[in-house]
């Protein structure tokens, strides 16, 4: 199994609709990050919480949010999509004690139509 | 603010031989970490190797290596006996003092047989 669970894998939406990504983890990693992908480029991060109870916002949090559930979940919400928010979103982990390396999930491919 | 160059697009490499990647950066954050990420057509992100600021040697993992030349702020990544399966974009990532990522905009690997 996946050390850092991404759901869904893929998802169509219709601008306007509220759609949730949700990633899981088991590495134990106190630190989650959300970025986005888009087509030809490097990633940038959206949002970024080192404990259950920080949130921090990225370069590009505009038009989205997110929830630290637990130490092992961070999910992330578009409250109203829009088309150019159509992206690779990937999620990803890292713990200090590890130099901070950050493993990511496999991504979710998200299409606003 | 950190700033990660990575100025070849695209390269092709034949089977078997070496190539090399190059990405400068660009910091005045005394310690960072240089992080290479691999990213195949599937989409996912695979973590290569990571060089911190004040490692002494260059880092090495299996056939990668990681070419670090502090002053002329370099980290240029070396794949030795190129693979077909190493055909992917390629992504030299930078984190700071503020433990956050930024990334190049990749280089493209086609590996020829």
């Amino acid at each position: 199994d996946a050390d850092v669970t991404q759901t869904p894998r893929n998802r169509i939406t219709k601008t306007g609709k509220r759609i949730m990504l949700e990633c899981s983890q088991t590495k134990g990693h106190d630190r989650m990050y959300w970025y986005r992908q888009d087509p030809g480029l490097g990633l940038r991060l959206i949002y970024y919480s080192f404990d259950v109870k920080d949130i921090n916002k990225g370069e590009i949090s505009d038009g989205y949010s997110v929830s630290r559930q637990a130490q092992a979940k961070f999910s992330l919400s578009l409250e109203s999509a829009i088309p150019n928010q159509t992206a690779l979103y990937f999620c990803a982990t890292s713990d200090l004690r590890n130099k901070n390396i950050q493993y990511f999930g496999a991504g979710t491919r998200l299409s606003v139509l | 603010a950190q700033k990660i160059t990575q100025t070849q697009p695209g390269m092709f490499v034949q089977e078997k031989e070496a190539v090399t990647l190059d990405c400068t950066y660009d910091t005045s954050d005394p310690s960072y970490g240089l992080f290479w990420y691999k990213q195949p057509s599937s989409g996912e992100m695979i973590f290569l190797i990571y060089q911190g600021s004040y490692d002494q040697q260059n880092a090495t993992e299996g056939r990668y290596s990681l070419n670090f030349q502090k002053a002329r702020k370099s980290a240029n990544l070396v794949i030795s006996a190129s693979q077909l399966g190493d055909s992917a974009m390629y992504f030299c990532a930078m984190r700071g003092s503020d433990y956050k990522l930024s990334f190049g905009a990749g280089t493209t690997v086609t590996v020829r047989a």
